[in-house]
């Protein structure tokens, strides 16, 4: 089952910034967080990933808590096209490759 | 940017029947995976592949599934004896190494079994 747990939805305004949380309280060492957007009729879109420290990319931010028990997904300037099902992912593996578990994500709706 | 390709879009196929749902994945790229997603329902893994070798799969993943890299190019999920819980999108994904680099998705193939 999914290891990491974020709200089911949440709403944000175009143009301003947004704060998706993830908690991933049994994160071992080697997880690395991912998180990936899922637009609907596509396939998930890779946003950004991370291990111990803050990430920044073009399309967003990621903040690693120190423990690693939580991150957050920042979203510096909310719009229409980032109305999507975000998710938290920590890749895992037994045999070398890394699968991904999906959770049921958070529903990002932006208000015009 | 490179992506990963997935044909068809949309199949349509009586139960009982073989289908074959291809991939191709980013040209560099050595992992490839197979997810599903049932309508309405989580992403699911099926099977990572690696090295010409399956190197994880699912409880979903039986005997009725395989998986083939024919050509160095392709990629094909084979459902052989469709049942109507095999509809749904799926996924196929690729990635040049393991936890470092992320995993490319496609936009999937519907599948329907009638």
């Amino acid at each position: 089952d999914a290891k990491t747990t974020q709200p089911n939805s949440m709403e944000s305004n175009e143009e301003e910034p947004v704060h998706l949380p993830c908690n991933h309280s049994t994160i071992s060492g080697t997880d690395y967080i991912h998180w990936y957007r899922q637009l609907p009729s596509q396939g998930p879109e890779y946003v950004i990933h991370g291990l111990t420290s803050n990430v920044n990319n073009r399309m967003a931010s990621l903040a690693i808590a120190e423990d690693r028990k939580s991150s957050t997904l920042i979203l510096h300037r909310a719009t229409l096209r980032d109305a999507a099902v975000y998710y938290c992912i920590l890749s895992e593996t037994t045999s070398g490759t890394y699968k991904y578990i999906f959770g049921t994500g958070t529903r990002l709706k932006v208000l015009a | 940017e490179p992506e990963v390709t997935q044909t068809p879009s949309h199949q349509v196929t009586q139960m009982g029947q073989e289908v074959i749902l291809r991939c191709v994945p980013i040209s560099n790229h050595l992992y490839f995976y197979w997810y599903r997603q049932i309508l309405g329902q989580k992403v699911e893994f099926l099977v990572s592949f690696y090295n010409n070798e399956i190197s994880e799969k699912s409880e979903i993943f039986d005997d009725q599934f395989s998986v083939e890299r024919p050509d160095g190019s392709n990629f094909t999920l084979k459902i052989r004896s469709t049942k109507l819980e095999d509809s749904a999108m799926y996924f196929c994904a690729s990635s040049e190494a393991r936890s470092l680099q992320p995993q490319h998705f496609g936009d999937g193939t519907r599948l329907s079994i009638l």
